[in-house]
């Protein structure tokens, strides 16, 4: 059972355009993460969202915790060939502070 | 310090060799983690160590064993391992206990394990 799904899966956009990429569960999580990992490297963690309703910008990165905590958002304005990578979701369950669980991923490829 | 290290970069193994991965962090982080990832995947689980003892196995085969030296080391030592052992493997840290870092984990770079 997969605990968090992601979708898209995958997307191909060009340069300088927006998209969303989102993260669902039927479960409620205690705090939910997103990574973006590039080919052949480990997982960086880009931010961490812990209050339902929570928004968090990095840059021209956008979060979003559902109010419920069982979903999440990540939206990119303008997006730069940079931002290429697999985007994963990893949400904290209270019964274990040890585990996280992971999404699917999405993986994002930004043409020039 | 906020860096994970891990070596080897890569690994090539015979399915009768034995090796070792080896993570370091020196971050005063107590809980350590090794993950298996194969391409386009998330990373799997496979151990979490906390406060430098076994807390989690997610079942994995005994070809694979963890070793945690102290509290900034951590191993995982392979034997006999099968071709579709293949993949990144990679090392983990977090902060356990504190509240406000939650589940946070910062990954090192990963081992590229190609097993022949």
């Amino acid at each position: 059972t997969q605990l968090l799904e992601q979708s898209p899966q995958f997307l191909s956009i060009q340069e300088g355009e927006n998209l969303t990429v989102y993260c669902n569960s039927s479960s409620v999580f205690s705090s939910l993460q997103w990574y973006r990992q590039e080919p052949g490297e480990g997982p960086v963690l880009l931010v961490t969202v812990v209050t339902g309703g929570e928004v968090k910008k990095l840059k021209r990165l956008t979060f979003q915790f559902g109010d419920a905590r069982k979903d999440s958002s990540l939206h990119i304005t303008a997006a730069q060939p940079g931002d290429t990578g697999l985007y994963l979701c990893a949400g904290g369950l209270k019964t274990s502070y040890d585990k996280v669980i992971f999404g699917p991923g999405t993986s994002l490829s930004v043409i020039p | 310090d906020t860096e994970v290290t891990q070596t080897p970069k890569h690994l090539v193994m015979g399915m009768t060799n034995k090796k070792s991965l080896k993570c370091e962090q020196h971050m005063g982080h107590r809980a350590m983690y090794w993950y298996k990832q194969k391409a386009k995947k998330p990373p799997e689980l496979m151990f979490v160590y906390s406060y430098e003892k076994l807390s989690i196995n997610e079942s994995v085969p005994s070809r694979f064993s963890p070793e945690c030296p102290n509290s900034s080391l951590l191993n995982l030592h392979l034997h006999a391992l099968q071709p579709e052992d293949s993949a990144l493997y990679l090392c983990a840290s977090s902060q356990e206990g504190l509240r406000e870092n939650y589940n946070e984990q910062f990954f090192g770079p990963g081992t590229r394990l190609t097993v022949l």
